[in-house]
């Protein structure tokens, strides 16, 4: 079936970076867009980017100025989130989610990734 | 990019019916017929329950159905259930290429 699955939970020090991953399953890696979106607790849904994984363009929001990227890996049908100088602020469930058609059509979901920023 | 405008909650009785709004602009729910909702329980995935304004994914309870007018889409539930209860969010394209979430709305089952 299709599956996307996460790397696990991170503990992260203010000003550091974190990598989250999204392993791909049950479909062809490169024929969907990948996009990252996070809920902070008791905030809402807040889209960060999304990375064709065909060609490797990127999309980012501009409400992370410039801290987020990114990437993928299709020989692992794998793509990439790396986000930097983080704060407590950044303290989230981190999810990828496929496009499965025009817009912000998600289906499916990763499990989501935990990680807590904290000094 | 600013976010979507939704009601903080709404509620209603098993059996009744819900309307819960998106506000936009044209530049986003306005000028694209891409808007999404999602259900999202505590704890869990969330759910793609209309996509495209009004189309359900396979699945989903033909109780959900979605619409827009101008800049404003909605999210109707008929026939309120308690497993209903949850946090409802809408999405949008952006122009651009970007996308936007609305604030959510908690959707209580009295």
């Amino acid at each position: 079936q299709v599956q996307l699955v996460q790397s696990g939970a991170e503990v992260k020090k203010t000003g550091a970076s974190v990598r989250v991953s999204c392993q791909a399953s049950g479909y062809t890696f490169t024929s969907y867009t990948i996009h990252w979106v996070r809920q902070a607790p008791g905030q809402s849904l807040e889209w960060m980017a999304w990375i064709d994984t065909g060609n490797g363009k990127t999309k980012y929001s501009q409400n992370f100025q410039g801290r987020v990227t990114v990437t993928r890996d299709a020989s692992a049908s794998t793509a990439y989130m790396e986000l930097s100088s983080l704060t407590s602020e950044d303290t989230a469930v981190y999810y990828c989610a496929r496009q499965a058609g025009g817009g912000p059509r998600y289906d499916p979901w990763g499990q989501g990734t935990l990680v807590t920023v904290s000094s | 990019q600013s976010a979507l405008t939704q009601p903080a909650s709404v509620s209603g009785s098993p059996g009744q019916s819900i309307t819960i709004s998106c506000t936009g602009t044209s530049s986003d729910i306005g000028g694209y017929n891409y808007v999404s909702w999602y259900q999202k329980h505590p704890g869990k995935v969330p759910k793609l329950m209309i996509y495209d304004v009004s189309n359900r994914p396979s699945g989903v309870s033909n109780r959900f159905s979605g619409s827009k007018s101008g800049n404003t889409a909605s999210l109707t539930l008929s026939g309120l259930q308690a497993e209903d209860e949850a946090d409802y969010y809408c999405s949008s394209h952006i122009r651009g290429d970007s996308v936007t979430f609305g604030g959510g709305t908690k959707l209580t089952v009295l």
